[in-house]
């Protein structure tokens, strides 16, 4: 089944780039998105990336995807304390009748220190 | 604009008490709507999912249910409560075309069974 893989924590200084690894099954996937969730708050959508893509760029965010290694990951830069949040990575999979959900992985919780 | 209304935000249950949750979404017709419960460490698992009135799929075994009633709302339920039902459920919608994989959540419910 699809399976979606990422480390659970991230400790970085403020004002440094931050690295968040996804690594995802579905090779047929046609968007991979990255969510953030706050404390104690929803998912919000940070940025996704279309699968003929090999790079996005969004302000501080740069989304990166190798589909040979079905790897993505999200760099953030210049971390600031207000991105402390756990980041999701999602693929989406084809249940029955053509329908679509997100598969998300468990999650890597960022946390930025002074 | 879509949005979607989840409540209560916190709850505390005891044990064996019943359980209702409810999901709205405004703003769109025709949604798949999805009920999640993340764990500590765990990400997010998904419960069940709707692609219409009436039509429940669930994910994987266990104590709740679920119903929708009507097109934009989503009912999650127990009869009797365990321990191990606390967590964060949050509810998603997304659209039901092909490209249509992106999920947006509600603000989520605080679930504690004391």
């Amino acid at each position: 089944g699809e399976d979606v893989e990422q480390s659970l924590f991230l400790s970085v200084r403020e004002g440094d780039s931050s690295v968040i690894n996804c690594t995802y099954t579905d090779s047929s996937s046609t968007y991979l998105y990255w969510y953030k969730q706050e404390p104690g708050a929803g998912l919000q959508l940070l940025t996704y990336i279309f699968s003929n893509m090999d790079m996005k760029q969004d302000q501080r965010l740069t989304v990166l995807l190798n589909k040979k290694d079905k790897h993505l990951s999200l760099r953030i830069a210049d971390t600031q304390t207000g991105d402390s949040a756990i980041y999701f990575c999602a693929e989406p999979s084809m249940f029955s009748g053509g329908y679509n959900k997100l598969i998300f992985g468990a999650g890597t919780r960022l946390a930025v220190h002074p | 604009s879509q949005t979607i209304h989840q409540w209560p935000a916190t709850l505390v249950q005891p044990v064996g008490s019943p359980l209702s949750l409810e999901c709205t979404v405004e703003g769109t017709s025709n949604p798949n709507l999805y009920w999640y419960r993340q764990a500590a460490g765990r990400g997010l698992q998904l419960l069940f999912y709707s692609v219409g009135i009436g039509q429940i799929s669930s994910e994987v075994p266990q104590n709740l249910s679920a119903s929708r009633p009507q097109d934009r709302q989503f009912i999650l339920s127990s009869k009797k409560l365990l321990l191990s039902d606390s967590g964060f459920y949050l509810c998603a919608w997304s659209g039901q075309g092909a490209w249509d994989t992106e999920a947006f959540f509600g603000q989520g419910t605080r679930l504690t069974v004391v």
